[in-house]
């Protein structure tokens, strides 16, 4: 069945640092492609997304390519802040029903001074 | 656009009481979403609403569980007979269009129900 596959956390970086966050979904068609973020004390903001294959999204200095080949959508930034520290979701959209988002567990990043 | 509202923020209650939750969508947006989060997990999803229809209900509501979108516009999550695995927040999230084909889903900030 259709379903995601997160890289789980938690993440500690110093400020300036490269990250990656892995995500891998299973899909039977060809869903839309989403990274959700939580900071501390709010609520779930779009970050990016992308729709078809080999589209990239972008937003804050963070990008994610959609691969179909590898059906992959890692989330990545050259140089992280401190005010990039917080929860980090992906989440699918899969054709049919209500195209619900299914998100993974997330990864807690936190980024040191 | 003044976003998805829901009330209460918080939410406690002691077991076996009934409970209600409500959202404001985004204006213009016909779909609409429940989820569970729990700590240190991502968002289940409970149940999907396309104006005033239930569409969808994930296993994960049981028959305690009842939501409602009279007339299209807010809705109501009910639990009732409450029980201490209940304690979770609560979200409501909101699109116009589906997200398979790229119409993000907007988030309230939540009811974080505590169950004592």
């Amino acid at each position: 069945g259709d379903s995601v596959t997160q890289m789980e956390g938690p993440v500690t970086l110093s400020e300036e640092a490269f990250l990656t966050i892995n995500c891998t979904y299973t899909a039977t068609g060809y869903p839309s492609l989403f990274w959700y973020v939580q900071y501390p004390g709010e609520g779930l903001q779009l970050l990016l997304k992308a729709t078809k294959a080999d589209d990239k999204g972008s937003n804050k200095g963070f990008e994610a390519t959609y691969r179909k080949e590898t059906t992959s959508f890692h989330l990545e930034k050259g140089s992280v802040q401190v005010s990039d520290s917080a929860v980090y979701f992906c989440a699918p959209a899969f054709q049919g029903g209500s195209e619900k988002l299914v998100f993974g567990k997330g990864t807690k990043l936190t980024v040191n001074p | 656009d003044t976003g998805v509202s829901q009330n209460p923020r918080h939410k406690i209650t002691k077991r076996g009481q009934n409970v209600t939750f409500r959202c404001d969508p985004i204006s213009e947006h016909n779909r609409l979403y429940w989820y569970r989060q729990t700590l240190g997990q991502g968002p289940e999803f409970l149940t999907y609403f396309q104006n005033e229809a239930q569409l969808e209900k994930s296993r994960l509501l049981s028959d305690r569980f009842s939501a409602e979108r009279p007339k299209g516009s807010f809705s109501t999550l009910e639990i009732q007979r409450t029980e201490q695995g209940d304690s979770a927040m609560y979200l409501c999230a909101s699109s116009f269009g589906g997200a398979a084909f790229g119409s993000p889903l907007h988030f309230g900030n939540g009811t974080r129900l505590t169950v004592t």
